[in-house]
């Protein structure tokens, strides 16, 4: 099955700096990789989503990458703001048509 | 779009008492339901998942069952619960398209 891995697990950015997530998958059948994100005492909220037949996507200050001959993606936010910090989860569809999900990035933006 | 409603938001509970959490979709016909514990750190830990009314696959043993009695509910119980039931748990549901929507998560204390 699939196994998705997530790094870092703790990010820690100044505010208006960038910040890079980086995720791995296992199962090139893998087709389909939303990003979610969690704030504290909440669920967690799609904020983009990449399908394989494309290789990046952006929304205003958030963009993700897909590179599926080394199978991995990676989220980027810029001008990072307080209002930013939470936890990051990737994610990708497998072949079973589960979602396997990352184990998440603490992300902090200090002013 | 959907929309999940979960309740109740937190829950002390002792142990061996029983336990029910509901879940409610809006918002689409005959989606793909799933409940998801969150422990202490980040990880999503799929429990049981569900495509359509009566039909509940379970992702790994323990304590909790899940039923679904109508198209759009899906309820999480327990007869006794263990210290270790302890956590965030997650209500998802997967409708038309690709991504998840998640519930607003029920916090659960066993004491």
């Amino acid at each position: 099955g699939e196994n998705v891995e997530q790094h870092p697990s703790t990010l820690s950015v100044q505010e208006g700096d960038s910040a890079v997530i980086k995720c791995t998958y296992s199962d090139s059948a893998s087709n389909y990789f939303p990003w979610y994100k969690q704030e504290l005492g909440k669920g967690p909220q799609l904020i983009i989503d990449i399908r394989s037949n494309v290789g990046e996507k952006k929304d205003q200050r958030i963009a993700v990458t897909l590179n599926k001959t080394a199978k991995h993606f990676s989220l980027h936010i810029t001008e990072t703001q307080p209002e930013d910090s939470a936890v990051y989860f990737c994610a990708a569809l497998d072949s079973w048509g589960k979602f396997q999900f990352g184990a998440g990035t603490q992300v902090v933006v200090t002013p | 779009s959907q929309t999940i409603h979960q309740w109740p938001a937190t829950l002390v509970q002792p142990v061996g008492s029983p336990l029910s959490l509901e879940c409610t979709v809006e918002g689409t016909s005959n989606p793909n339901l799933y409940w998801y514990r969150q422990a202490a750190g980040r990880g999503l830990q799929l429990l049981f998942y569900s495509v359509g009314i009566g039909q509940i696959s379970s992702e790994v043993p323990q304590n909790l069952s899940a039923s679904r009695p109508q198209d759009r509910q899906f309820i999480l119980s327990s007869k006794k619960l263990l210290l270790s039931d302890s956590g965030f748990y997650l209500c998802a549901s997967r409708g038309r398209v690709y991504g998840y929507t998640f519930g607003s998560g029920t916090r659960l204390t066993v004491v």
